[in-house]
């Protein structure tokens, strides 16, 4: 059963800052792997998408990276703004079943 | 990306009573639709996968009798929470993957229903 870590569970930074958000998946065998912004109250927003043949993606000041070798993602956003503060989320999607998987995310405070 | 609705974001009931909350894709066609719940400062737990036209597949653990899943269009599904009870108030939150040719396709998340039981 493929299961989704993701460390820290929180982090606080200061505006400004360069941070990485880190996922850890235990099967390797992935289709492809979501990062998704969640705020307060509110549903999901998709942030990145890699399919298991990429290795990373690029969105603004977002980048994502995935070493399926190592069971493992990161989130790297450049320039933290107070903007960025809420809860990240990765998923992965198994080779052997349609759903998405969830890590039980990262609580994200970029302070002013 | 792709838009998927979901009516009513939030919701009071009394408990014993029987709460529809309906999920919608609205610029595509979903050929599966998934439900799930959020506890507070928790992560998505899946409920169960809907493919139009068939009935639902539950997750270990998920009363199919309490929730009722009809996925009756390619744009519509719907999940009955059956004599709500307080334990039932959660998030709620609908997801649609569409009938893209790529197997890579996304699936694209709603805004959310909180549910709460008096």
């Amino acid at each position: 059963k493929q299961e989704v870590t993701q460390i820290p569970a929180a982090l606080s930074v200061p505006e400004g800052e360069n941070l990485v958000l880190n996922c850890s998946f235990t099967d390797s065998a992935i289709y492809n792997l979501q990062w998704f912004r969640q705020d307060p109250g509110k549903g999901l927003t998709s942030l990145l998408l890699i399919q298991s043949s990429q290795r990373e993606q690029t969105s603004g000041r977002l980048n994502a990276s995935l070493d399926k070798s190592s069971g493992r993602s990161t989130l790297y956003i450049a320039a933290s703004q107070p903007g960025d503060s809420a809860t990240y989320l990765c998923a992965v999607r198994p080779g052997s079943a349609r759903q998405l998987t969830f890590g039980s995310g990262t609580q994200l405070t970029v302070l002013p | 990306g792709a838009v998927v609705s979901q009516h009513p974001s939030w919701v009071i009931c009394k408990s014993g009573t029987s709460v529809k909350i309906e999920c919608r894709s609205l610029d595509f066609q979903a050929t599966t639709m998934f439900w799930y719940r959020q506890f507070p400062k928790q992560s998505l737990m899946l409920m169960a996968t809907s493919n139009e036209g068939s009935k639902a597949t539950y997750e270990q653990g998920v009363e199919k009798d309490k929730f009722l899943i009809n996925h009756a269009s390619l744009t519509l599904s719907t999940l009955t929470v059956t004599s709500a009870h307080p334990e039932d108030s959660s998030f709620y939150i609908c997801s649609a993957r569409g009938v893209w040719l790529d197997e890579y396709n996304e699936q694209f998340f709603g805004p959310g229903t909180r549910l709460t039981v008096l």
